[in-house]
Protein backbone atom coordinates (compact mmCIF):
# COMPACT_ATOMS: atom_id res chain seq x y z
CA UNK A 1 0.00 0.00 0.00
CA UNK A 2 1.10 3.60 -0.38
CA UNK A 3 1.43 4.11 3.42
CA UNK A 4 0.78 2.55 6.70
CA UNK A 5 -2.47 1.21 7.07
CA UNK A 6 -4.14 0.78 10.93
CA UNK A 7 -7.19 -1.05 11.70
CA UNK A 8 -9.89 -0.87 13.14
CA UNK A 9 -9.88 3.39 12.39
CA UNK A 10 -12.07 2.78 16.00
CA UNK A 11 -12.54 0.49 18.58
CA UNK A 12 -15.56 0.32 21.37
CA UNK A 13 -14.55 -2.03 23.90
CA UNK A 14 -16.05 -2.94 26.87
CA UNK A 15 -14.20 -2.75 30.41
CA UNK A 16 -12.87 -6.43 30.61
CA UNK A 17 -12.45 -7.38 27.32
CA UNK A 18 -9.50 -7.84 25.26
CA UNK A 19 -8.59 -6.20 21.93
CA UNK A 20 -6.09 -6.35 18.94
CA UNK A 21 -5.19 -3.81 16.76
CA UNK A 22 -3.28 -4.15 13.35
CA UNK A 23 -0.40 -2.33 11.56
CA UNK A 24 0.55 -2.77 7.98
CA UNK A 25 3.45 -0.98 7.70
CA UNK A 26 5.23 0.06 4.42
CA UNK A 27 6.33 -2.65 2.43
CA UNK A 28 10.14 -2.94 3.11
CA UNK A 29 10.25 -0.96 6.27
CA UNK A 30 12.59 -2.61 9.09
CA UNK A 31 11.51 -0.39 12.08
CA UNK A 32 8.09 -0.35 13.46
CA UNK A 33 7.04 1.87 16.61
CA UNK A 34 3.67 1.68 18.80
CA UNK A 35 2.76 4.53 20.24
CA UNK A 36 -0.05 5.44 22.47
CA UNK A 37 -1.71 9.06 22.34
CA UNK A 38 -4.09 9.81 25.23
CA UNK A 39 -6.23 13.32 24.51
CA UNK A 40 -4.34 16.33 24.56
CA UNK A 41 -1.21 14.90 25.04
CA UNK A 42 1.86 13.58 22.80
CA UNK A 43 2.49 10.15 21.74
CA UNK A 44 4.11 8.29 24.25
CA UNK A 45 6.34 5.30 23.13
CA UNK A 46 5.30 1.79 23.69
CA UNK A 47 7.51 -0.17 21.90
CA UNK A 48 9.92 -0.62 18.75
CA UNK A 49 10.44 -3.32 16.53
CA UNK A 50 13.67 -4.12 13.84
CA UNK A 51 12.02 -6.97 11.74
CA UNK A 52 10.64 -9.44 13.59
CA UNK A 53 12.95 -8.84 16.64
CA UNK A 54 11.10 -6.80 19.53
CA UNK A 55 14.14 -4.30 20.55
CA UNK A 56 12.54 -2.09 23.23
CA UNK A 57 9.03 -2.79 24.58
CA UNK A 58 10.36 -0.06 27.82
CA UNK A 59 7.03 1.74 27.57
CA UNK A 60 4.70 -0.96 27.29
CA UNK A 61 2.60 0.28 30.46
CA UNK A 62 1.34 -2.92 32.21
CA UNK A 63 2.01 -6.73 31.42
CA UNK A 64 -1.71 -7.04 30.07
CA UNK A 65 0.14 -5.00 26.86
CA UNK A 66 1.51 -7.47 24.18
CA UNK A 67 3.01 -6.67 21.01
CA UNK A 68 4.35 -8.94 18.18
CA UNK A 69 5.72 -8.74 14.34
CA UNK A 70 6.25 -12.90 13.74
CA UNK A 71 7.56 -12.17 9.81
CA UNK A 72 8.72 -8.72 10.17
CA UNK A 73 5.87 -6.75 8.66
CA UNK A 74 2.07 -6.54 9.87
CA UNK A 75 2.46 -5.85 14.11
CA UNK A 76 -0.45 -6.75 16.06
CA UNK A 77 -0.56 -5.14 19.50
CA UNK A 78 -3.24 -6.57 21.90
CA UNK A 79 -3.88 -5.41 25.11
CA UNK A 80 -5.96 -7.98 27.59
CA UNK A 81 -8.42 -7.16 29.85
CA UNK A 82 -9.64 -3.69 29.07
CA UNK A 83 -9.33 -0.68 31.16
CA UNK A 84 -10.65 2.78 31.24
CA UNK A 85 -7.55 4.39 31.08
CA UNK A 86 -6.30 2.64 27.96
CA UNK A 87 -8.63 4.60 26.11
CA UNK A 88 -6.10 6.29 23.45
CA UNK A 89 -5.39 6.67 20.36
CA UNK A 90 -2.41 3.58 19.32
CA UNK A 91 -0.22 4.94 16.70
CA UNK A 92 1.98 3.01 14.55
CA UNK A 93 4.93 3.92 12.75
CA UNK A 94 7.33 2.51 10.01
CA UNK A 95 10.41 3.50 8.34
CA UNK A 96 13.24 2.33 6.13
CA UNK A 97 15.94 3.48 8.75
CA UNK A 98 16.91 1.88 11.62
CA UNK A 99 15.48 3.75 14.91
CA UNK A 100 13.92 6.58 13.17
CA UNK A 101 10.30 7.02 12.92
CA UNK A 102 9.12 7.18 9.68
CA UNK A 103 5.46 7.23 8.28
CA UNK A 104 2.52 7.15 10.78
CA UNK A 105 -0.48 5.30 9.79
CA UNK A 106 -3.72 7.10 11.39
CA UNK A 107 -4.15 5.44 14.60
CA UNK A 108 -6.89 3.28 15.90
CA UNK A 109 -8.93 5.31 18.28
CA UNK A 110 -9.90 2.86 21.28
CA UNK A 111 -12.55 3.88 23.70
CA UNK A 112 -13.25 1.64 26.44
CA UNK A 113 -16.73 1.85 28.26
CA UNK B 1 16.53 9.71 30.72
CA UNK B 2 15.50 11.93 27.89
CA UNK B 3 12.33 14.32 28.21
CA UNK B 4 10.97 16.84 25.82
CA UNK B 5 9.61 19.92 26.54
CA UNK B 6 7.12 22.07 25.01
CA UNK B 7 5.93 25.09 27.11
CA UNK B 8 3.02 26.41 24.85
CA UNK B 9 -0.12 24.15 25.05
CA UNK B 10 -1.65 26.46 22.53
CA UNK B 11 -0.30 29.82 20.15
CA UNK B 12 -2.51 32.45 18.40
CA UNK B 13 -0.76 34.71 16.02
CA UNK B 14 -2.44 36.16 13.53
CA UNK B 15 -1.60 35.74 9.17
CA UNK B 16 1.67 37.40 8.25
CA UNK B 17 3.14 37.73 12.19
CA UNK B 18 6.11 35.90 13.19
CA UNK B 19 5.44 32.46 14.78
CA UNK B 20 8.09 30.52 17.48
CA UNK B 21 7.07 26.91 18.62
CA UNK B 22 9.14 26.25 21.45
CA UNK B 23 11.06 23.46 22.03
CA UNK B 24 13.88 22.49 24.93
CA UNK B 25 15.25 18.45 25.60
CA UNK B 26 16.71 16.95 27.92
CA UNK B 27 19.67 14.54 27.18
CA UNK B 28 23.20 14.85 27.88
CA UNK B 29 24.45 13.11 24.81
CA UNK B 30 24.25 14.31 20.79
CA UNK B 31 20.50 13.47 20.23
CA UNK B 32 18.88 13.92 16.65
CA UNK B 33 15.50 16.19 16.89
CA UNK B 34 12.46 16.77 14.53
CA UNK B 35 9.42 18.59 14.28
CA UNK B 36 6.11 16.80 13.46
CA UNK B 37 3.13 18.46 12.69
CA UNK B 38 -0.84 16.96 12.21
CA UNK B 39 -3.11 18.65 10.50
CA UNK B 40 -6.81 18.64 11.35
CA UNK B 41 -8.26 15.60 10.28
CA UNK B 42 -4.84 14.23 8.95
CA UNK B 43 -2.17 11.71 10.24
CA UNK B 44 1.03 12.76 11.95
CA UNK B 45 4.05 13.45 9.31
CA UNK B 46 7.28 14.90 9.58
CA UNK B 47 8.07 18.44 8.86
CA UNK B 48 11.70 18.86 9.04
CA UNK B 49 14.64 17.29 11.31
CA UNK B 50 17.73 19.49 12.40
CA UNK B 51 20.32 17.09 10.59
CA UNK B 52 18.83 18.32 7.19
CA UNK B 53 19.12 22.04 7.21
CA UNK B 54 16.10 22.12 5.57
CA UNK B 55 13.20 24.89 5.27
CA UNK B 56 9.87 23.18 4.78
CA UNK B 57 6.82 25.14 3.84
CA UNK B 58 8.72 28.42 5.85
CA UNK B 59 9.35 26.55 8.70
CA UNK B 60 13.37 26.50 9.72
CA UNK B 61 14.46 25.23 13.36
CA UNK B 62 17.78 25.34 14.83
CA UNK B 63 19.53 23.42 17.39
CA UNK B 64 21.19 25.11 20.30
CA UNK B 65 23.36 22.90 22.40
CA UNK B 66 23.87 25.26 24.79
CA UNK B 67 20.51 26.10 25.35
CA UNK B 68 19.31 22.57 24.78
CA UNK B 69 16.65 24.24 22.40
CA UNK B 70 15.00 23.26 19.20
CA UNK B 71 12.25 25.88 18.37
CA UNK B 72 10.55 26.29 15.31
CA UNK B 73 10.25 29.30 13.40
CA UNK B 74 8.56 31.07 10.20
CA UNK B 75 9.05 34.87 9.50
CA UNK B 76 5.13 35.07 8.50
CA UNK B 77 2.61 32.33 9.55
CA UNK B 78 -0.53 31.53 7.53
CA UNK B 79 -3.66 29.84 7.72
CA UNK B 80 -2.79 27.00 6.61
CA UNK B 81 -0.12 26.37 8.61
CA UNK B 82 -2.71 25.71 11.88
CA UNK B 83 -2.22 22.35 13.32
CA UNK B 84 -0.68 20.64 16.41
CA UNK B 85 3.36 20.67 16.32
CA UNK B 86 5.24 18.05 18.09
CA UNK B 87 9.08 17.95 19.13
CA UNK B 88 10.59 15.37 18.97
CA UNK B 89 14.29 13.35 19.80
CA UNK B 90 16.07 10.40 19.29
CA UNK B 91 19.07 9.57 21.29
CA UNK B 92 22.30 8.90 20.09
CA UNK B 93 21.72 5.41 20.71
CA UNK B 94 19.00 5.42 17.85
CA UNK B 95 17.26 3.37 20.40
CA UNK B 96 14.88 6.12 21.96
CA UNK B 97 12.28 8.57 20.00
CA UNK B 98 10.49 10.46 22.42
CA UNK B 99 7.91 13.02 21.61
CA UNK B 100 7.11 16.63 23.06
CA UNK B 101 3.72 16.92 24.42
CA UNK B 102 2.48 19.37 21.33
CA UNK B 103 1.89 23.38 20.68
CA UNK B 104 -1.53 23.73 18.71
CA UNK B 105 -0.89 26.57 16.62
CA UNK B 106 -3.92 28.82 15.91
CA UNK B 107 -3.30 31.18 12.84
CA UNK B 108 -5.79 33.99 12.63
CA UNK B 109 -6.66 35.93 9.72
Amino acid sequence: GAGVSQSPRYKVAKRGQDVALRCDPISGHVSLFWYQQALGQGPEFLTYFQNEAQLDKSGLPSDRFFAERPEGSVSTLKIQRTQQEDSAVYLCASSLERGRVGAFGSGTRLTVV
Amino acid sequence: AQRVTQPEKLLSVFKGAPVELKCNYSYSGSPELFWYVQYSRQRLQLLLRHISRESIKGFTADLNKGETSFHLKKPFAQEEDSAMYYCALLDNYGQNFVFGPGTRLSVLP
